[in-house]
């Protein structure tokens, strides 16, 4: 049972287009949000990350949408750029250091 | 240069022969995992480690062992490969739990 969905499973955005990405979990025990880049050929590197008791959270051109009642949150990328293409995961984890990850979402910018 | 670095990158074996896949921090991380990723399936974590000598199960961990002798290396081991451990293997490592993780460059297995 995946603990974390993800979509959509891929995704095409014109240069200079918002780029949106939603994950949905169930386990209220969670309390970390990050949001990991991947390029081809590499590992997973941290983007951005929330905590359950900020509803947003940006950085730059990458935004963190949270919504704890409805168990929700999302990475928006304002002006995507073509070097933005790659592929993203969601994750989640309660205390221990045990992370859930969502299935990726592979994202295309079209100059 | 603060780095996770695993190896070996590639490695083809046969079903049974037992095999280690390396993994090594040098930022004095007190957390590494384990995870393997499979097309549609995302990053699934094998085992982690809070600390030297102790490791918990991840969300999947039939078939694999680990073990944290020291602070700053991890070994994943696969003690009788099989075709359904083909994946791509990635060690993370991070100072703090639930804090950012450092993920190394990958191992491709491929148990044939």
């Amino acid at each position: 049972q995946q603990q974390v969905k993800q979509s959509p499973q891929s995704l095409i955005v014109q240069k200079g287009g918002i780029s949106i990405i939603n994950c949905a979990y169930e386990n209220t025990a969670f309390d970390y949000f990050p949001w990991y880049q991947q390029f081809p050929g590499k590992g997973p590197a941290l983007l951005i990350a929330i905590r359950p008791d900020v509803s947003e959270k940006k950085e730059g051109r990458f935004t963190i949408s949270f919504n704890k009642s409805a168990k929700q949150f999302s990475l928006h990328i304002m002006d995507s750029q073509p070097g933005d293409s790659a592929t993203y995961f969601c994750a989640a984890s309660s205390s221990g250091n045990q992370f859930y990850f969502g299935t990726g979402t592979s994202l295309t910018v079209i100059p | 240069e603060a780095q996770v670095t695993q190896n070996p990158r590639y490695l083809i074996t046969v079903t049974g022969k037992k095999l280690t896949v390396t993994c090594s921090q040098n930022m004095n991380h007190e957390y590494m995992s384990w995870y393997r990723q499979d097309p549609g399936l995302g990053l699934r974590q094998i085992y982690y480690s809070m600390n030297v000598e102790v490791t918990d199960k991840g969300d999947v961990p039939e078939g694999y062992k680990v073990s944290r002798k020291e602070k700053r290396n991890f070994p994943l081991i696969l003690e009788s490969p099989s075709p359904n451990q083909t994946s791509l293997y990635f060690c993370a490592s991070s100072f703090h739990e639930n804090t950012e993780a450092f993920f190394g460059q990958g191992t491709r297995l491929t148990v044939v």
